[in-house]
């Protein structure tokens, strides 16, 4: 069945620390990847995709996300986070179909 | 230009009752999604309307309905709600040719008791 891993449920950081979001799919067929942010009380937001190309993508606020194939993954990252990352993330997948499959989230906590 | 909108924002209902949400697109989106989002179960998808016909449809049960008018609007309906309704129920619009890239509202957040 289709869907999509993402192992860190929670994680609390300083700030200046560097962040990495794992995010693994399953199926190896063509996808369309997406991460998406929800901060405390605003709606989801674009943080950015991956539709083909160069598989090491930059999104808002400085993130950025790989795509490995090999490895069924497309792992979040940023070198330096800040108090206002404090937010939900969520990685998304689609299967070359019409709906995006999404995974649980990871709560980021990110202390002064 | 404007984002996707959601009316209501907040909701409270009781068991039996029926609700219908109502989500506009952003101007010149033609796809409109509908996800359920729950501290248990994260984002689960209902349905995708396009051009008023439904393209995709989730796992849920057929109290959960939508339909699509010719302006793009839509609107989601719950029937006999139950208690394991309660949830924040998300749109969302796309433009008709990349329907997975996805701009989402702010939700209805609806209460069932």
């Amino acid at each position: 069945a289709q869907s999509v891993s993402q192992h860190n449920h929670h994680v609390i950081l300083s700030e200046a620390a560097s962040l990495e979001l794992g995010c693994n799919y399953s199926y190896g067929g063509t996808v369309n990847l997406f991460w998406y942010v929800q901060y405390p009380g605003q709606h989801l937001q674009l943080l950015l995709k991956y539709f083909s190309g160069d598989p090491l993508v930059k999104g808002i606020k400085g993130f950025e996300a790989e795509f490995i194939k090999s490895k069924f993954s497309f792992n979040l990252r940023k070198p330096s986070v800040q108090w206002s990352d404090t937010a939900e993330y969520f990685c998304a997948v689609n299967y070359n179909t019409d709906k995006l499959i999404f995974g649980t989230g990871t709560r980021l906590q990110v202390f002064p | 230009k404007a984002g996707v909108t959601q009316t209501p924002r907040y909701l409270i209902k009781t068991r039996g009752q029926q609700v219908t949400l109502s989500c506009s697109p952003i101007s010149g989106h033609r796809s409109v999604s509908w996800y359920q989002q729950t501290p248990g179960q994260g984002l689960q998808f209902l349905f995708e309307y396009f051009s008023e016909t439904q393209r995709n449809k989730g796992n849920f049960p057929g109290r959960f309905s939508g339909r699509q008018f010719s302006n793009s609007r839509s609107e989601m309906n719950v029937s006999t709600l139950e208690l394991g309704d309660s949830a924040l129920y998300l749109c969302a619009s796309s433009w008709g040719d990349r329907p997975y890239e996805q701009y989402f509202g702010p939700g209805t957040r609806l209460t069932v008791t």
